[in-house]
Formats: C-alpha cells, sequence, structure tokens
C-alpha cells in the first residue's frame, strides 16, 4: 500500500530564516506530487505541482519554492521566511498513469513564522 | 480556472439524523471530476467520495452519498445517519483531465454534529 510523509509536524520559525519542508511517498513510482496551503479558517491554495524529477510547475507567485529531487521525494522551500507564510502545509500525491486521479494527501505540517 | 463554491461556511445536524452540504462549480468542461474530502481535527484530509462527470449515477459510499446535477453544476454531499465521527471540514474539490494536474478546492464546511 502507499503511504506519504511529511516532515517536521510542526514547525516554528522566526521571521527571515530559512524554511525546508519535506515529503515522501512510498509503495508507487512517478506520482505526480503536490504542496497545498492552508491559511486558517481557509480552503486549500496549491502552490506547487511535479509531474516528475526535476519538473515543477507554480501556481502563484510567492516566497515559496519547491524542489524534486527523488521521484517520491517532494521539498518545500524559503530562503527567508515572511509572516504571511504561516500556515498548515499540505503535501499531496496521484498516481501519475491510467484514470486513478483521486489526491491523497500527508499528515500536513503546521508552520508558525513569528 | 475553475471555481468552487461551497457557500455553507458551518453546518449543523442531530446525531443519527441527515445533513445536506452544498457545492457548486464553475467550468465550460464536459469532462471531469469532482471530489469531497474531510479534514477532521487531526487536520489529516480524507477522501469521502468522489464522482467522474461522465457517470449519471450519483456515487455512494455507505452514509455518504452525492447529487450530482451536472446541468446545474452542482455536486452536494448527503450523511445520513451522523454520526460524531463525522465532526470535520469538508472539502468539495475539482479535477480536470485537460488542464494538467490541478485540483480545485472550496473553501470548505464546517460540520458540528450535536449529540
Amino acid at each position: 500500500s502507499q503511504t506519504i510523509h511529511q516532515w517536521p509536524a510542526t514547525l516554528v520559525q522566526p521571521v527571515g530564516s530559512p524554511l525546508s519542508l519535506e515529503c515522501t511517498v512510498e509503495g508507487t513510482s512517478n506520482p505526480n506530487l503536490y504542496w497545498y496551503r492552508q491559511a486558517a479558517g481557509r480552503g486549500l491554495q496549491l502552490l506547487f505541482y511535479s509531474v516528475g524529477i526535476g519538473q515543477i510547475s507554480s501556481e502563484v507567485p510567492q516566497n515559496l519554492s519547491a524542489s524534486r529531487p527523488q521521484d517520491r521525494q517532494f521539498i518545500l522551500s524559503s530562503k527567508k521566511l515572511l509572516l504571511s507564510d504561516s500556515g498548515f502545509y499540505l503535501c499531496a500525491w496521484r498516481r501519475g498513469q491510467g484514470d486513478t486521479d483521486t489526491q491523497y494527501f500527508g499528515p500536513g505540517t503546521r508552520l508558525t513564522v513569528l | 480556472a475553475q471555481t468552487v463554491t461551497q457557500s455553507q461556511p458551518e453546518m449543523s445536524v442531530q446525531e443519527a439524523e441527515t445533513v445536506t452540504l452544498s457545492c457548486t462549480y464553475d467550468t465550460s468542461e464536459s469532462d471531469y471530476y469532482l471530489f469531497w474530502y474531510k479534514q477532521p481535527p487531526s487536520r489529516q484530509m480524507i477522501l469521502v467520495i468522489r464522482q467522474e462527470a461522465y457517470k449519471q449515477q450519483n456515487a455512494t459510499e455507505n452514509r455518504f452519498s452525492v447529487n450530482f446535477q451536472k446541468a446545474a453544476k452542482s455536486f452536494s454531499l448527503k450523511i445520513s445517519d451522523s454520526q460524531l465521527g463525522d465532526a470535520a471540514m469538508y472539502f468539495c474539490a475539482y479535477r480536470s483531465p485537460n488542464t494538467g494536474n490541478q485540483f480545485y478546492f472550496g473553501t470548505g464546511t464546517s460540520l458540528t454534529v450535536i449529540p
């Protein structure tokens, strides 16, 4: 079976510090991977998605970047965090082939920028 | 981009009763997929039910069913025999097979189950 991991689960960082959130998927190959941000009391905003190693698409201009160094690893980064980067970050995966189109989510990372 | 609208920020239901959560979407496509996700206090997003637009039959998963009205672009979720564990945020989502890999989510409905 497939599983998706995210770490850390919670993070408190000062403004201006760097960020690295990691997401890994097990039990599948060549998944499509996604990063979402969920601000308090709001819906999910798609930040990045990736259809393969080194292939990153960005949905909104922002202070964040993403990378996919390995097939099942997706990293969300920032060089300098802003207060507005606080939120709940969710990683998700979807099978890259066939009509199995459901997204499956990781447990999330709660980021607080002070 | 497609938009998904959930017009009910909060809903409540008595335990064992039935509740319906609303979702509408805007699209010019004829083929797409619709989903309901549940996010309990643990914040883990859990798939509740999915519907392919080309299927006329409404999807059903145990106590969860949908009322898919393609012409009206409406996709409501009905929860029967509500249980305390159903209390959560519910998100409606849309995915098009034609515009890359984006999923579009509504802003969610917070469901409270009253014992």
